[in-house]
């Protein structure tokens, strides 16, 4: 099975500061890794995402993430933020095949406040 | 960017009743799945759907749970006869492939009293 943590639950940061969102995962076998975002009364939208390739992974809205497979970490980064970023962050993985590779494990979510 | 559609936004029903929470995929989304979050927990996977049939269940998804996408336009989550723990927002999403963008809806608030 899969597990996610996310260290942080609440991160406040002040505008136009960088942030680093940490996420760690503990799995078995072989997994894909997902960062989604989640806004005041909406659904989870994703972010980025890492697959294969380069471990460093761009997203939209001038997020970055880096996959570390030796340290077991996915920790999302973005150098600037808006107050707009200000909305709850989940980590997910999923298998790359096999049973259960339709479904993402989430971890429990970091909350974002960008102060102004 | 298109959307996936969930009604109702917030249901409240009583302990021992049935619900369904409906969702309207994007249309040429081809899986479909249903996640759940209770208050202060992680999200949790409950069914995929491919092909008109489940494809993966949770260990949470027992056989009070049914989904079905009956008229290939709605999917349904049904729920037989709940429970105060049921009490979650329920998300409904869909992808066109199995590694490809996962779209959620903005998730049904269901409250067991």
């Amino acid at each position: 099975a899969q597990s996610v943590t996310q260290l942080d639950s609440q991160v406040p940061v002040f505008e136009e500061a960088p942030v680093e969102l940490r996420c760690n995962y503990s799995s078995s076998v072989s997994v894909y890794l997902f960062w989604y975002v989640q806004y005041p009364n909406q659904g989870l939208q994703l972010l980025l995402k890492y697959l294969s390739g380069s471990t460093l992974v761009k997203g939209i809205n001038g997020f970055e993430a880096e996959f570390n497979k030796s340290q077991t970490s996915f920790h999302l980064r973005k150098p600037s933020v808006h107050i707009s970023d200000t909305a709850e962050y989940f980590c997910a993985v999923s298998r790359t095949s096999g049973a259960g590779s339709y479904q993402l494990t989430f971890g429990k979510g970091t909350k974002l406040s960008v102060i102004p | 960017e298109p959307e996936v559609t969930q009604t109702p936004s917030h249901q409240v029903t009583q302990m021992g009743q049935e619900v369904i929470l409906r969702c309207v995929p994007i249309s040429n989304h081809l899986y479909f799945y249903w996640y759940r979050q209770i208050l202060g927990q992680k999200v949790e996977f409950l069914v995929s759907f491919y092909n008109n049939e489940i494809s993966e269940k949770s260990e949470i998804f027992d056989d009070q749970f049914s989904v079905e996408r009956p008229d290939g336009s709605n999917f349904t989550l049904k729920i037989r006869s709940t429970k105060l723990e049921d009490s979650a927002m329920y998300f409904c999403a869909g992808s066109g492939g199995v590694r490809e963008k996962l779209f959620f809806g903005s998730g049904t608030q269901l409250s067991v009293l």
